[in-house]
């Protein structure tokens, strides 16, 4: 199984500023035929299920604000929100789709 | 507009089975995958397996291979996931979400399901 390892567990960011988050899979998510990473972005509030934030670890999801954007390739992965607003409280999670379907630890997102 | 809306939440005893569904609307449900997903209280997500609606094919978690069965009802537009010798670390919000297999993600989400299993 790909092991996905996020860091760090939890951060605390001042509203207006930026927030990022780091994930690591054991192995490279990068599709030679298409050279895409099936690496992707969700965000979950308490009590509801994940939204998707980024697909192919950079394209950022229809109706997404663009504060959030994915960068990384092969097995380094970055999650940054460029400006943290009250509702970007949250936990967020990586997952790869490259072999199987695995997911991070998570990384919960508070407000300092 | 897309939604999956999951059955209602269940408490089983140890050794039991449950079977909890997922009715899809607003899209072909042929055309896109369903995966299922878990999440204990306070913990992270865990895949559970995926199944292809158009043929039937599905996949499983080594974890769970041989305790969970993913079927569906075409006519209906419903997945399900039965999960079988339950023991209280199957205490979890359940999800179903609509898989692309393409982009490697998972666009909409049920509700969630919460299963309990207790004595």
């Amino acid at each position: 199984d790909i092991v996905m390892t996020q860091s760090p567990d939890s951060l605390a960011v001042s509203l207006g500023e930026r927030a990022t988050i780091n994930c690591k899979s054991s192995q490279s998510v990068l599709y030679s035929s298409n050279n895409k990473n099936y690496l992707a972005w969700y965000q979950q509030k308490p009590g509801q299920p994940p939204k998707l934030l980024i697909y192919w670890a950079s394209s950022r999801e229809s109706g997404v604000p663009d504060r959030f954007s994915g960068s990384g390739s092969g097995t380094d992965f970055t999650l940054t929100i460029s400006s943290l607003q009250a509702e970007d409280v949250a936990v967020y999670y990586c997952q790869q789709d490259y072999r199987g379907l695995t997911f991070g630890g998570g990384t919960k997102v508070e407000i300092k | 507009q897309v939604q999956l809306v999951q059955s209602g939440a269940e408490v089983k005893k140890p050794g039991a089975s449950v079977k909890v569904s997922c009715k899809a609307s607003g899209y072909t449900f042929t055309s896109y995958d369903i995966n299922w997903v878990r999440q204990a209280t306070g913990q992270g997500l865990e895949w559970m397996g995926w199944m292809k609606p158009n043929g039937g094919n599905t996949g499983y978690a080594q974890k769970f291979q041989g305790r969970v069965t993913l079927t569906r009802n075409t006519s209906i537009s419903t997945a399900y996931m039965e999960l079988n010798s339950l023991r209280s670390e199957d205490t979890a919000v359940y999800y179903c979400a609509r898989g692309i297999r393409v982009r490697g993600v998972n666009d909409y989400w049920g509700q969630g399901t919460l299963v309990t299993v207790s004595s």
